[in-house]
């Protein structure tokens, strides 16, 4: 089973900051399928990223992935007050899928 | 819409049996996989398996298999996620959501929770 790795656990920023997260697998991740998601308080995940770098319908476009292989980032590139929450990485690209531990963004 | 609804909060005293469920609309249920993931209270989110109504091809996470049984009714377009012997540790939150290939989990459901006490 591959393995996901998120850090920092919690990353402290201010609005209008940029945030930078990574997802480091245990191996090689098939064909970049690799996800991230978005969970709020209360709330169901949504889907940000898919196969890596591509963003999900609707999600704004200061939201980008980047990676290859077993390295992985979420870049938020300027915080918006409702971008603070908790972020997953997740890979599909093997016959048992996984979640990282996740990643909190708090406002500082 | 594409929609995924689940069923409601769920009380259960360990050793009991218990079904959710998660209908689909909006879309053809029998095109897409659909998970189940675990997020028990206060922590990260587990994927315990899916399956593809279509053929109910199913797959399950290591952590999952033989715990829980994942289902499908096609005629009904609806998922089921089961258990034959809770125990308390099963309480969480369980989310269904739709698994198009090579998109990851697009769309979840609202999630429904379990409680397993005495």
């Amino acid at each position: 089973e591959i393995v996901l790795t998120q850090s920092p656990g919690t990353l402290s920023l201010s609005p209008g900051e940029r945030a930078t997260l990574s997802c480091r697998a245990s191996q090689s991740v098939s064909s970049s399928y690799l996800a991230w998601y978005q969970q709020k308080p209360g709330q169901a995940p949504r889907l940000l990223i898919y196969g890596a770098s591509s963003r999900a319908t609707g999600i704004p476009d200061r939201f980008s992935g980047s990676g290859s292989g077993t390295d992985f980032t979420l870049t938020i590139s300027r915080l918006e007050p409702e971008d603070f929450a908790v972020y997953y990485c997740q890979q599909y690209g093997s016959s048992s899928w996984t979640f990282g531990q996740g990643t909190k963004v708090e406002i500082k | 819409e594409v929609q995924l609804v689940q069923s409601g909060a769920e009380v259960k005293k360990p050793g009991e049996s218990l079904k959710i469920s998660c209908k689909g609309s909006g879309y053809s249920f029998t095109s897409y996989w659909i998970g189940w993931v675990r997020q028990m209270p206060g922590k990260g989110l587990e994927w315990m398996g899916i399956i593809y109504p279509g053929d109910s091809d199913t797959r399950y996470s290591p952590s999952f298999q033989g715990q829980v049984t994942i289902s499908a009714d096609k005629s009904i377009s609806t998922a089921y996620l089961q258990w034959s012997s809770l125990k308390a540790s099963d309480t969480a939150m369980y989310y269904c959501a739709r698994a198009p290939n090579l998109y990851g989990m697009d769309v979840w459901g609202q999630g429904t929770t379990v409680t397993v006490s005495s």
